[in-house]
């Protein structure tokens, strides 16, 4: 079955740019897409078909997928916006989950 | 407003049997794809499964063939996951999600979640 690999933790100072990458076999021949979720909260959905941004997302939100990887780019790094980050493809009939990456704002 | 609503926590012994709801409002129910993700506690998201309530085609994840049914009643726009006989590990939030994608579904992501059923299995 298909699988996407995240790395479990990535640190950035506020107001510093934070990568969050996802990497599965051709993934570039796919849609990724991007949740965010915070304490006792549901996921939030931040990216979708690769680059795109849900109404409401701020601008600071934006995505790539070439290769074998997908990247989060988070400009201009907020204190709200540390939280668990979940990339998302579609596998041979449903969707698959990244395993999450913690995203630290210190 | 487009909303998915969940049915409440559950508390469940082993052995059990069990079925949550999602309903949804504020679009065309039986037009998009629902799924259903589980989070275990301290875990990632795991998907489960999709149905699509228009004709109830349903598509599971292979970890969770045979484990759970995945059902729908579009005449009253919800969505169900049940358990015929619930286990510890079953212990998890569960969340439905809506597929953003009408057409082609594999270019859709959940664009639209739940508040999550939290259900609690003793043994």
């Amino acid at each position: 079955s298909y699988e996407l690999s995240q790395p479990p933790s990535v640190s950035v100072s506020p107001g510093q740019t934070a990568s969050i990458t996802c990497s599965g076999d051709k993934l570039g021949d796919k849609y990724a897409c991007w949740y965010q979720q915070k304490p006792g909260q549901s996921p939030v959905l931040v990216i979708y078909q690769d680059s795109k941004r849900p109404s409401g997302i701020p601008e600071r939100f934006s995505g790539s997928n070439s290769g074998n990887t997908a990247t989060l780019t988070i400009s201009g790094t907020q204190a709200m916006d540390e939280a668990d980050y979940y990339c998302q493809a579609w596998g041979s009939s449903t969707v698959v989950f990244g395993g999450g990456t913690k995203l630290t704002v210190l | 407003e487009v909303q998915l609503v969940q049915s409440g926590a559950e508390v469940k012994k082993s052995g059990e049997s069990l079925k949550i709801s999602c309903k949804g409002s504020g679009y065309s129910f039986i037009s998009y794809w629902i799924g259903w993700v589980r989070q275990m506690p301290g875990k990632g998201l795991e998907c489960m499964g999709i149905i699509y309530p228009g004709d109830s085609d349903t598509r599971y994840s292979p970890s969770f063939q045979g484990q759970v049914t995945i059902s729908a009643d579009k005449s009253i726009s919800t969505a169900y996951l049940q358990w015929s006989s619930l286990k510890a590990s079953d212990t998890a939030m569960y969340y439905c999600a809506r597929v953003s994608e009408t057409t082609v579904v594999t270019r859709g992501a959940f664009d639209i979640w739940g508040q999550g059923t939290m259900v609690t299995v003793s043994s």
